[in-house]
């Protein structure tokens, strides 16, 4: 069962404007989560993260909002550039027997265009 | 740079055999992780290692076992492989095994394991 859901395959945004992905998930119990970004042929790297005792946390051009209630967040790139082009998944991790696993939705791939 | 290899970068076996997946965590990266990316999905959590030791498990079957040795080194072993098994294997590193690891958790660039 798919915890954490990424229900936007893919989108496409121009460069200069502002990019948002979305993020659901359905374990309350959730209180960590994290966006990374993935190139083709290279493991995820790590953007940024948000604790549930937040609900925005800030990072340059990136910013991630968590609406706990709706257990929703989503990720704000201003100005999105060619350069984030890149599959981009949310993740979410609990404190729980299972040493830290992360949760991962299944990713949205994100092109900027020109 | 992550500096967490993986090898091989690609590999084909057969049904019913066995392989083995390797992974160089960055040194003093005490945890290790391995996942598996099935085609159009997220990585999903198989294990995590601290300090050689087995500190968590997911949803996967005996069959999927590992090793963490002392030069930051590790292994994911998989017996009597299945074609369901064809996936990207991933693995990342981290300092720690504490609340925020994830932050500093470096991923290697995968295996591609393909079953026949």
């Amino acid at each position: 069962d798919q915890q954490v859901k990424q229900n936007s395959p893919s989108l496409s945004v121009q460069e200069g404007r502002i990019s948002i992905l979305n993020c659901d998930y359905t374990n309350s119990m959730f209180d960590y989560f994290l966006w990374y970004k993935k190139y083709p042929a290279e493991g995820p790297t790590f953007l940024i993260s948000i604790s549930s005792i937040k609900d925005k946390n800030e990072d340059g051009r990136f910013t991630v909002f968590l609406n706990k209630s709706a257990k929703h967040l989503s990720l704000h790139i201003v100005p999105s550039q060619p350069g984030d082009s890149a599959v981009y998944f949310c993740a979410a991790s609990l404190n729980s027997n299972s040493g830290y696993a992360l949760n991962f939705g299944k990713g949205t791939s994100l092109l900027v265009t020109p | 740079e992550t500096g967490v290899t993986q090898s091989p970068t690609h590999l084909i076996k057969t049904r019913g055999q066995q392989v083995t997946l390797r992974c160089s965590s960055q040194s003093g990266h005490n945890t290790v992780s391995w996942y598996q990316q099935a085609l159009g999905q997220g990585p999903q959590f198989i294990f995590q290692y601290y300090r050689e030791e087995e500190n968590g498990r997911g949803n996967f079957p005996p069959r999927f076992s590992g090793l963490q040795f002392p030069n930051y080194s590790s292994e994911l072993n998989v017996n009597a492989l299945e074609l369901d098994d064809s996936a990207l294997y991933l693995c990342a590193s981290s300092p720690s095994a504490g609340r925020l690891f994830a932050d500093t958790q470096y991923f290697g660039p995968g295996t591609r394991l393909t079953v026949l």
